[in-house]
C-alpha cells in the first residue's frame, strides 16, 4: 500500500523558534492534509491543500503542496507552548480505482516546546 | 462549523459486556468513518459509510458492528471485545473538496477492555 514518510519523528525546540516538518511519498498524491493531535484527543485539521504548488497559511502555520505532488511541508513560526503535540500529514494517493475515502497517514512528528 | 461529537469520552468494559459508541455531525457531510488509534500511531481505518450505506469494511472482526441510523449519526456496537481492542476510537465525517474527501475528526472515545 501507499506510505508516507514523515520527518522528523520528534523534535525539541525552544519557545519562539520556527519549526519545519515534511512528508514525502514515492507516488503522486491528490490532496495533502495536516492535522495536530493532543494526547487523548482527536486530530484537528490545520491546513488542507488541493493543488500542486499551493501555499496556504493559517495563522503561524504555513503548508505547501509540492510541485511534484509527492511531498508537502508544514512550517510553524514563533512556536509557543501550546504547539506541543503530534502532527500528522495525510493525503489521498492518486491510484486508479482507489476510493477517495481512504486517507494515507504519515507516522507523525512529535513536537516538544521548551519554555 | 466543523464539529463532530462523540460519546462517551471514556469507556471501561469487560470482555462479556455489550456497549455502543456514538458519533454525530450536523455539517451535512455525506460520509462518516470509524477509526481505531493505538498510542503513538496514526489512525487506522475501520469502516466508511457513504450516504448511510456501508462502503468500506477494512476486515474488522465481527465483534465490532457499525450502524448508521441516519445521515447525521453513526454508532459502533461492541461485543465480546478483547483487551487488545483497548484504544482511542475516532469518528470522522467528510465532504468532497478538491480530488478527495476532507475528513474532520471527533474528540474520540478512550476504550479500555478488561
Amino acid at each position: 500500500g501507499q506510505q508516507l514518510n514523515q520527518s522528523p519523528q520528534s523534535m525539541f525546540i525552544q519557545e519562539g523558534e520556527d519549526v519545519s516538518m515534511n512528508c514525502t511519498s514515492s507516488s503522486i498524491f491528490n490532496t495533502w492534509l495536516w492535522y495536530k493531535q493532543d494526547p487523548g484527543e482527536g486530530p484537528v485539521l490545520l491546513i488542507a491543500l488541493y493543488k500542486a504548488g499551493e501555499l496556504t497559511s493559517n495563522g503561524r502555520l504555513t503548508a505547501q503542496f509540492g510541485i511534484t505532488r509527492k511531498d508537502s511541508f508544514l512550517n510553524i513560526s514563533a512556536s509557543i507552548p501550546s504547539d506541543v503535540g503530534i502532527y500528522f500529514c495525510a493525503g489521498h494517493p492518486r491510484i486508479s480505482g482507489a476510493g477517495s475515502y481512504q486517507l494515507t497517514f504519515g507516522k507523525g512528528t512529535k513536537l516538544s516546546v521548551i519554555p | 462549523d466543523t464539529e463532530v461529537t462523540q460519546t462517551p469520552k471514556h469507556l471501561v468494559m469487560g470482555m462479556t459486556n455489550k456497549k455502543s459508541l456514538k458519533c454525530e455531525q450536523h455539517m451535512g457531510h455525506r460520509a462518516m468513518y470509524w477509526y481505531k488509534q493505538k498510542a503513538k500511531k496514526p489512525p487506522e481505518l475501520m469502516f466508511v459509510y457513504s450516504y448511510e450505506k456501508l462502503s468500506i469494511n477494512e476486515s474488522v472482526p465481527s465483534r465490532f458492528s457499525p450502524e448508521c441510523p441516519n445521515s447525521s449519526l453513526l454508532n459502533l456496537h461492541l461485543h465480546a471485545l478483547q483487551p487488545e481492542d483497548s484504544a482511542l476510537y475516532l469518528c470522522a465525517s467528510s465532504q468532497v473538496q478538491g480530488a478527495g474527501e476532507t475528513q474532520y475528526f471527533g474528540p474520540g472515545t478512550r476504550l479500555l477492555v478488561l
